[in-house]
C-alpha cells in the first residue's frame, strides 16, 4: 500500500498523559499536513511541513502541541498534558509542492479519546 | 480569512436519484481551488472533484459534477444516479495556493448524505 498511513489508529489515554502520533506520507510527497476533526465537524488545519521545515502553525496549536518531521519523511505529532478537549480525530495528509491541482491525500486518522 | 459554509447538515435520497449538495465560501482572492471530499463511515477521506477558480467550465467526474458560480461564491456538488456506496460525509474545501505551492485546506462543516435502497 503506497497511501498515507497513520499509527496508532486509536488511542485512549488519561487526562494529563502525553501522547504521540505518527504519520507516514506518500513517499515522493514533500508536503505534509496535520488536521484535527471533532465529531460532526469538518477538519481544521493544525500545521504543515515542506520537507523538514514547519512552514505554518495554526493558532489552534497550543504550546502543548508539537510536530516534527526530522528527516523530511515521516512526521510525529505530540500532545503533552492531554485534556478532554483534545479528544478528536487527528488526520494527516500529504501532497506535492506543485502537484496536479494541489490534491492532498489523507490518511485514515488517529482517533484520540482522553478520559 | 477564508470561510466555507455547508448549510445542509444531513440529506437523504433514494438510490438512483439525483442529489445536490450546497457550499458557499467567502474570500477576497481571485485565484484559488475548490474541492469536494468524501469521507465514508470509518474510512479515510478521498477527493471527489476539484475546480480551479480561473476555469469557467464546471468540473465533471463521471456521475459527479459541480456548479461553480464564482461571482456568487457558490460551489455545489451534483451526484447523478446515486448509489449505496455514495453514503458518506461530504466536505467542501477551499485552498489558495501561493508562491510556495499548495497550502492548507479550509473545510466546511460537512453534509451527511445517506442513499437509501
Amino acid at each position: 500500500d503506497t497511501g498515507v498511513s497513520q499509527d496508532p489508529r486509536h488511542k485512549i489515554t488519561k487526562r494529563g498523559q502525553n501522547v504521540t502520533f505518527r504519520c507516514d506520507p506518500i513517499s515522493e510527497h514533500n508536503r505534509l499536513y496535520w488536521y484535527r476533526q471533532t465529531l460532526g465537524q469538518g477538519p481544521e488545519f493544525l500545521t504543515y511541513f515542506q520537507n523538514e521545515a514547519q512552514l505554518e502553525k495554526s493558532r489552534l496549536l497550543s504550546d502543548r502541541f508539537s510536530a516534527e518531521r526530522p528527516k523530511g519523511s515521516f512526521s510525529t505529532l505530540e500532545i503533552q498534558r492531554t485534556e478532554q478537549g483534545d479528544s478528536a480525530m487527528y488526520l494527516c495528509a500529504s501532497s506535492l509542492e506543485w502537484g496536479r491541482d494541489n490534491e492532498q491525500f489523507f490518511g485514515p486518522g488517529t482517533r484520540l479519546t482522553v478520559l | 480569512a477564508q470561510t466555507v459554509t455547508q448549510s445542509q447538515p444531513e440529506m437523504s435520497v433514494q438510490e438512483a436519484e439525483t442529489v445536490t449538495l450546497s457550499c458557499t465560501y467567502d474570500t477576497s482572492e481571485n485565484n484559488y481551488y475548490l474541492f469536494w471530499y468524501k469521507q465514508p463511515p470509518s474510512r479515510q477521506m478521498i477527493l471527489v472533484i476539484r475546480q480551479e477558480a480561473y476555469k469557467q467550465q464546471n468540473a465533471t467526474e463521471n456521475r459527479f459534477s459541480v456548479n461553480f458560480q464564482k461571482a456568487a461564491k457558490s460551489f455545489s456538488l451534483k451526484i447523478s444516479d446515486s448509489q449505496l456506496g455514495d453514503t458518506a460525509m461530504y466536505f467542501c474545501a477551499f485552498m489558495k495556493p501561493n508562491f510556495q505551492g499548495a497550502q492548507k485546506l479550509v473545510f466546511g462543516q460537512g453534509t451527511r448524505l445517506t442513499i437509501n435502497p
